[in-house]
């Protein structure tokens, strides 16, 4: 069965810190990874998309980097504000899954002024 | 960028009515909608995939008689939660892509609150 977990379900950290929000993942074949920030009551946002071929990927402050044979991502946020506070999704899509995407638990992330 | 809307944004309403939500994709051809639900604190599970001129795939445990789709044009899919119970109150998501293939993006709507008393 696929599955994905995210660790940990919540996090506070003060303003400023360096943190790593992880997600692993039951089977390797994957097509694509995804994450993803929710704010309370919306929808997802889209962060960064890493494809199988590749190692990671970088968008401003956040890094997600890829290790498919250990079936794990992790997301990298520097510098972490306040306003990075939500929740973050880690979403896979396999091959021959008509586009599906599988999703964690999410890291209910807290950033304190 | 590409924009999916969803209309109502919350509906509250009794129990035994039904509830029609609307996922639209604004300025592209989605081929493909997907439907998700999500309860509090919790991720968000597939219940269906539907494509345009076509029946909706199901998800292993989800009623297709009770969450009824369609998807009749490029730009509409429609869920129908029927004879609605307290137990279906949750946070109903859209995303739309324009192929059903893997790598595709999916876009994703703002969701629709449903609470049902």
């Amino acid at each position: 069965k696929q599955e994905v977990t995210q660790i940990p379900a919540a996090l506070s950290v003060p303003e400023g810190e360096n943190l790593v929000l992880n997600c692993s993942f039951t089977d390797s074949a994957i097509y694509n990874l995804q994450w993803f920030r929710q704010d309370p009551g919306k929808g997802l946002t889209s962060l960064l998309l890493i494809q199988s071929s590749q190692r990671e990927q970088t968008s401003g402050r956040l890094n997600a980097s890829l290790d498919k044979s250990s079936g794990r991502s992790t997301l990298y946020i520097a510098a972490s504000q306040p306003g990075d506070s939500a929740t973050y999704l880690c979403a896979v899509g396999y091959y021959n899954q008509g586009g599906k995407l599988i999703f964690g638990q999410g890291t209910e992330l807290s950033v304190k002024p | 960028g590409a924009v999916v809307s969803q209309h109502p944004s919350r509906v509250i309403c009794k129990s035994g009515t039904s509830v029609k939500i609307e996922c639209r994709s604004l300025d592209f051809q989605a081929t493909t909608m997907f439907w998700y639900r999500q309860f509090p604190k919790q991720s968000l599970m597939l219940m269906a995939t539907s494509n345009e001129g076509s029946k909706a795939t199901y998800e292993q445990g989800v009623e297709k008689d009770k969450f009824l789709i369609n998807h009749a044009s490029l730009t509409l899919s429609t869920l129908t939660v029927t004879s609605a119970h307290p137990e279906d109150s949750s946070f109903y998501i859209c995303s739309a892509s324009q192929r059903a293939k893997e790598g595709d993006t999916q876009y994703f709507g703002p969701g629709t609150r449903l609470t049902v008393l």
